[in-house]
């Protein structure tokens, strides 16, 4: 059973805090990772995809890395802000149909 | 306009009735896929179509069917709803294999309601 873990499950930060998250996965059949940013009434949109053992993105204040020897993946935002407030979720992609997506980690951002 | 749209939005609906929830797509993927989100869980997908003449279950397809009436169009039936099927269900579409690496791009998502 594939299996995807996403840590921790909420998260409440000030203003200004840095913040990292941790999406973990199998380590065989990798195909890529996508990171997905959900904000409340709305519908999840990509952040990243990672394909490749170390790939590391970054979109403004926000990065992640991927390990797919360990099986794990990290988001970071730096300096969080009240418009990051939103559930991050990770799925894991085997390149077949399955594409399995963990719970989320959801953020609040307190001004 | 959105380029992944679903109907309706909300719906609040009685055991034993039928529902019809529709997706329309204009990105012009041939990958299509229903899922639905519970509280403190993932998207568990539900049935997945890959062109207009493949539909494949997903993990959770008991008490659903599908219909691919187009390459743009994809809706999902539940012949005979139960509170349990309360969910908030979205729609995705992504492009083929090996292009943008399954990148799935989701519509606003249908908050059913089973009473």
């Amino acid at each position: 059973i594939l299996n995807v873990e996403q840590s921790p499950q909420s998260l409440h930060v000030q203003e200004g805090d840095s913040t990292n998250f941790t999406c973990s996965f199998p380590s065989s059949n990798f195909y890529a990772l996508h990171w997905y940013r959900w904000e409340t009434a709305k519908s999840p949109e990509a952040l990243f995809v990672m394909t490749l053992n170390g790939d590391e993105k970054k979109k403004g204040r926000i990065s992640a890395t991927l390990n797919t020897k360990e099986g794990y993946s990290y988001l970071y935002i730096k300096g969080s802000q009240p418009e990051d407030s939103a559930t991050y979720l990770c799925a894991f992609d085997t390149g077949g149909f399955k594409t399995i997506f963990g719970a989320g980690t959801r953020l609040f951002v307190k001004a | 306009d959105a380029d992944v749209t679903q109907t309706p939005r909300n719906r609040i609906t009685k055991t034993g009735k039928r529902i019809m929830l529709e997706c329309s797509q204009t990105k012009g993927h041939d990958r299509m896929y229903w899922y639905r989100q519970d509280p403190g869980l993932g998207l568990r997908l539900i049935y997945y179509s890959f062109d207009v003449k493949d539909i494949n279950k997903g993990e959770i397809s008991d008490g659903y069917s599908v219909s691919r009436q187009a390459q743009a169009k994809f809706s999902l039936s539940l012949e005979s709803a139960i509170p349990n099927q309360t969910a908030l269900y979205f729609c995705a579409t992504s492009d083929r294999a090996g292009k943008t690496y399954g990148e799935q791009f989701f519509g606003p998502g249908t908050r059913l309601t089973v009473l």
